[in-house]
């Protein structure tokens, strides 16, 4: 399985700043995500980080509020834009090798917005 | 629409064992995992099934009925490290991932 790092791991943020959050994978994946998990909910995928090109994001989820970057098969980041006490949650990166197979998570990055 | 539903929460004693359950309808399968997340850490993959039957891995089991939409885990001699919640998810015919909301299970010494 794949190891995968992420930071910040938690953050204190102020309503309409911007804060990117890494992902660092320690082999190359073929595909990257990125999902959102609110307190007491489960995982919403925002997501799927695309080796150099646009991620596509899923329904609710747009380019201008969580831009993506993934420049190579090992790195990706997201950027939470314009923050809002709303965005407050657990994003967690994740990673698999093949369509058809489990998923690996990052620890996860933890954001509180005030 | 694609839907998973499981139990919000379970009880049950250090060394019992204790059965989650999880029916779903999606359009398509392509398997069936089962993750398990502590409080405040990320979800660890627990097992994974595409066909019927059961798989057994430890003293967790993973039972899959493609036919009822149904699966289960079972967790054999409880500890109290295996209270977390235990979330089930299913990957569609477009090999998307589609999650339950999950099951807190609590273990009482």
């Amino acid at each position: 399985s794949a190891v995968i790092s992420q930071k910040p791991s938690r953050d204190i943020c102020q309503r309409g700043t911007s804060l990117t959050i890494q992902c660092q994978v320690d082999s190359q994946v073929t595909m990257m995500f990125w999902y959102r998990q609110q307190p007491g909910q489960s995982l919403t995928l925002i997501a799927t980080a695309n080796q150099g090109s646009e991620a596509t994001y899923e329904s609710g989820f747009v380019i201008d509020k969580f831009p993506i970057s993934r420049p190579n098969l090992t790195f990706s980041t997201l950027t939470v834009s314009n923050m809002s006490p709303e965005d407050s949650s657990i994003y967690l990166c994740s990673v698999t090798d093949r369509e058809a197979g489990e998923l690996f998570f990052g620890e996860g990055s933890r954001l509180t917005v005030l | 629409g694609q839907n998973i539903d499981q139990p919000t929460e379970m009880t049950a004693t250090e060394g019992a064992i204790v059965q989650i359950n999880c029916t779903y309808q999606t359009s398509g399968f392509n398997g069936l995992f089962w993750y398990q997340q502590h409080a405040g850490e990320a979800p660890t993959f627990l097992s994974y099934n595409v066909l019927d039957g059961l798989e057994e891995k430890g003293r967790f089991s993973s039972f899959l009925s493609r036919s009822k939409g149904y699966s289960y885990l079972l967790l054999k001699e409880l500890q109290m490290k295996d209270s977390a919640s235990y979330l089930c998810a299913v990957k569609d015919s477009n090999y998307q991932l589609i999650w339950g909301a999950g099951t807190k299970l609590i273990i009482k010494p």
